[in-house]
């Protein structure tokens, strides 16, 4: 049972575009959401995270948005570059409770110069 | 400051073999966890443990053992390698709080023939 999910693979945008990279998640006792991006040969980085107890927060060119309500979160990145070319990864959290961090299969972007 | 420290980057071993992945982490950081990285699985969880002396299964835990004898180490130990288990393997790290981000190892490729 996949608990977070990004359903799209891949995702290919022009530079300076915006990318919006899509995650959801069925187990409603998440409530702290975290993106990390991954470069080829190298281990994941932390990007941004949210707390259930807000829908926004920005950090920068990168945005994450949550819809409590949807279970759906969302990365922004405005404006896309090159070097933003990676895989992204959602992950979830239940805070003061589960030492367990679920994430999701991933998606590849890929900015276009 | 090194932050995590996996070795080896590269491993190739024949079925049945054991063999143990170092994880080192110099941020006395008291979580530390094992993931593994499939394609199309994402990051999913093997071992992962509180404190030295302290250990727990995560989602993927048949066919490894982990023990954490000081807060710097966390070594996981493959018992009898299988092909299954050819994967890419992260180690991470975080401070206390549930919340704190993660920061991961460069990972460890491994080939199970």
């Amino acid at each position: 049972d996949q608990q977070v999910k990004q359903n799209s693979p891949s995702l290919s945008v022009q530079e300076g575009r915006i990318s919006i990279l899509n995650c959801d998640y069925t187990n409603s006792m998440f409530d702290y959401f975290l993106w990390y991006k991954k470069y080829p040969a190298e281990g994941p980085t932390f990007l941004i995270s949210i707390s259930s107890i807000k829908d926004k927060n920005e950090d920068g060119r990168f945005t994450v948005f949550l819809n409590k309500s949807a279970k759906h979160l969302s990365l922004h990145i405005v404006p896309s570059q090159p070097g933003d070319s990676a895989v992204y990864f959602c992950a979830a959290n239940v805070q003061g409770g589960s030492e367990k961090l679920v994430f999701g299969k991933g998606t590849k972007l890929t900015v276009n110069p | 400051n090194a932050g995590v420290t996996q070795t080896p980057k590269f491993q190739v071993l024949k079925t049945g073999q054991s063999m143990t992945l170092q994880c080192a982490q110099d941020m006395n950081h008291e979580y530390m966890s094992w993931y593994r990285q499939d394609p199309g699985m994402g990051l999913r969880l093997i071992h992962y443990s509180v404190g030295a002396g302290i250990t727990d299964q995560g989602e993927v835990p048949n066919g490894y053992n982990v023990s954490r004898s000081t807060t710097e180490d966390f070594p996981l130990r493959l018992l009898s390698a299988a092909p299954s288990q050819t994967s890419v393997y992260f180690c991470a790290s975080r401070g206390w709080g549930v919340n704190e981000k993660l920061f991961f190892g460069s990972g460890t490729q491994l080939s199970v023939l």
